[in-house]
């Protein structure tokens, strides 16, 4: 069965420092989410992707946030100047539509451990 | 205000008993989408179930089923016949807004109930 999948399972990095996740949704698949989840704490919605461009974004998904998707497969969440606060599991989603309806597939997520 | 309210932050079942996970949401939007995933201790997210704010039936899955209520602004996960491998902590999770096909609409989640089912 189709998955997302997410690269690195693990990640841990010094404060300041540049981090690039990456996920590869399902193929078919034309739409693109971020969410991350502090420990213990609920999932939080940082920004959606759609035919090359942010759909929404958070109040959290800041300018030291960027997404990309370079290539046909991949879809990247980039933090540039990492910051304690942002250790957590990041979590790439993708669904075939942005409609109310459809589901949202989550990766296995990233986590993210900032020091 | 709370999108989702969780307010059962745990719960512990005997093993093949039913449970039941409360989820109550606010909103104003007629359209609406409401979302059960599943978070085991491996930590990924696995989607569950679905209910459209328009289905006219409760949606059910295997043994999973989610006890739409509109009026009251609950969707309650029903659980049959709990096992072992149904510790995890699970979330209600909500999409609202029409905002065109082209939208891709974020979903909302509540903080979570922990369910641990004992043997």
């Amino acid at each position: 069965e189709p998955e997302v999948t997410q690269t690195p399972s693990h990640q841990v990095t010094q404060m300041g420092q540049e981090v690039i996740l990456r996920c590869v949704p399902i193929s078919n698949h034309l739409y693109f989410y971020w969410y991350r989840q502090i420990l213990g704490q609920k999932v939080e919605f940082l920004v959606s992707f759609y035919n090359n461009e942010i759909s929404e974004k958070s109040e959290i998904f800041d300018d030291q946030f960027s997404v990309e998707r370079p290539d046909g497969s991949n879809f990247t969440l980039k933090i540039r100047s990492t910051k304690l606060e942002d250790s957590a599991m990041y979590f790439c989603a993708s669904s075939v539509s942005g409609g109310l309806q459809e589901t949202q597939y989550f990766g296995p997520g990233t986590r993210l451990l900032v020091l | 205000a709370q999108k989702i309210t969780q307010t059962q932050p745990g719960m512990f079942v005997q093993e093949k008993e039913a449970v039941t996970l409360d989820c109550t949401y606010d909103t104003s939007d007629p359209s609406y989408g409401l979302f059960w995933y599943k978070q085991p201790s491996s930590g990924e997210m696995i989607f569950l179930i679905y209910q459209g704010s328009y289905d006219q039936q409760n949606a059910t899955e295997g043994r999973y089923s989610l006890n739409f209520q509109k009026a009251r602004k609950s969707a309650n996960l029903v659980i049959s016949a709990s096992q072992l491998g149904d510790s995890a902590m699970y979330f209600c999770a909500m999409r609202e807004g029409l905002r065109g096909y082209s939208s891709a609409s974020k979903i909302i989640f509540g903080s979570g109930t922990r369910l641990s089912i004992r043997p």
